[in-house]
């Protein structure tokens, strides 16, 4: 599978602990975004990234909430002290830039914060 | 600020019927329009964009600038046309946002 992949699909975690999700884009694909789904909701908008660099963060983006591409490849989403309220698909997407260019979605990862 | 507004949480129609799912948006510039769809257990994946005027599945989108609108269209639907549907804009800066999105039951 060549598209964009997550990991992990479902993650339980305990309120209060640490979650990192990992996104690996389609490779050639410079633009990686960074979305929040619950249910009943469209995609909000977190974060997204040009190769490395971190252009724009939503307000949604607590303190609590880290993103990072360190090479401009694979991207992670942090969550620290994770609160009920985390509970969401977190779906990631990457698209080419220049032009009007279709974002490629992955499958999301599920996370359940009891 | 961008925003997507998606009037119709459900809609509900039979085969054959036609079909027009609303989309609003509010953008100060020249956005850039698309219809994203979400099957079941699927991912979301791209339907159409505007620049393209493409019908796809027999599905069109005209961007009306006057009434900021990007309505979805289909003159007969079909039972596998059931999804979630999202509208969504990009700006000036290509971050892309969705609505609330749709979902679409077509009932036989």
């Amino acid at each position: 599978d060549t598209g964009v992949s997550q990991n992990p699909r479902h993650k339980i975690t305990k309120r209060g602990q640490n979650v990192t999700f990992r996104c690996d884009p389609i490779s050639e694909h410079n633009r990686l975004y960074w979305y929040r789904q619950t249910l009943g909701q469209g995609p909000e908008f977190l974060t997204y990234f040009q190769n490395e660099a971190q252009l724009e963060k939503s307000r949604l983006l607590s303190d609590r909430f880290s993103a990072e591409r360190p090479k401009g490849s694979f991207s992670t989403l942090e969550i620290q002290r994770t609160e009920q309220g985390d509970s969401a698909m977190y779906l990631c997407a990457s698209s080419l830039t220049g032009g009007i260019t279709e974002a490629f979605f992955g499958q999301g990862t599920r996370l359940t914060v009891v | 600020a961008q925003r997507v507004t998606q009037p119709e949480k459900l809609l509900s129609v039979f085969k054959g019927a036609p079909v027009e799912l609303k989309c609003n948006y509010s953008y100060s510039g020249s956005p850039e329009l698309f219809w994203y769809v979400q099957y079941s257990r699927q991912r979301l994946q791209l339907l159409l964009r505007h620049i393209s005027r493409e019908s796809i599945k027999g599905f069109t989108a005209d961007l009306n600038k006057g009434e900021t609108s990007f309505h979805l269209k289909k003159p007969f639907a079909q039972e596998e046309d059931s999804a979630m549907y999202y509208c969504a804009l990009s700006g000036g800066n290509n971050d892309m946002r969705f609505g609330a999105g749709t979902r679409l039951t077509v009932k036989p």
